[in-house]
């Protein structure tokens, strides 16, 4: 079982819809949560990052993460074909004086139709 | 803020050859920081943590002597693929991290290597 789960995709929206992106993870030790927006041939940008359960909303984006199950997403609210790229969620734990390294959902493709 | 460049975005060059790839944290300064291979239509695949003035740590199966990592300043490192194969063909992104309540990992643009 990998440590973390996302669901590949593709999904296809069409413009103006929210998208609720998802990842599901085994290691309760997570405790910081990211997600990551990755165009074609480009590194991936962060999008939004947050600690412990919540949510944390930065204008169209908001993101929760519900420890007790192990669960968390992302939602695009007012989706733009600009937001069409693969998301990327991210999680790691810390131990004694810093994180630990990043561990990374396989991304979602998604594609957003004018 | 929080921007990293990587240098060169893109590489042609011959089997055999050694290629460095270089990562630099612009506006913060990097402790530490990744390097990733991703291969296409994957995920990211974690290959060193560079340390500044330490050895880089290597992932289990990544042959240490092939990629040479060095972090001589803490806004710098570099990477270099020595004796360059065409299965060496990847796109190479490299991450510097900043150190906050959440060490978030900030990442450079990618760098794709093409061996012939």
């Amino acid at each position: 079982q990998k440590e973390v789960e996302q669901d590949p995709g593709p999904l296809s929206v069409p413009e103006g819809a929210i998208v609720s992106l998802n990842c599901t993870y085994s290691n309760s030790a997570f405790q910081y949560f990211m997600w990551y927006r990755q165009y074609s041939r480009k590194g991936p940008e962060l999008l939004m990052y947050t600690y412990s359960s919540g949510n944390k909303e930065d204008g169209r984006f908001t993101a929760q993460v519900d420890k007790s199950s192990k669960y968390i997403s992302l939602f695009i609210r007012d989706s733009q074909p600009s937001d069409s790229a693969t998301y990327l969620c991210a999680m790691s734990a810390r131990y004694g004086g810093a994180t630990n390294k990043l561990i990374f959902g396989t991304g979602t493709l998604l594609a957003v139709q004018p | 803020g929080a921007v990293v460049s990587q240098h060169p975005s893109w590489v042609i060059c011959k089997s055999g050859t050694s290629v460095k790839i270089e990562c630099r944290s612009l506006d913060f300064q990097a402790t530490t920081m990744f390097w990733y291979r991703q291969f296409p239509k994957q995920s990211l695949m974690l290959m060193a943590t560079s340390n500044e003035g330490s050895k880089a740590t290597y992932e289990q199966g990544v042959e240490k002597d092939k990629f040479l990592i060095n972090h001589a300043s803490l806004t710098l490192s570099t990477l270099t693929v020595t004796s360059a194969h065409p299965e060496d063909s990847s796109f190479y992104i490299c991450s510097a991290r900043l150190e906050t309540w959440a060490d978030t990992q900030y990442f450079g643009p990618g760098t794709r290597l093409t061996v012939l």
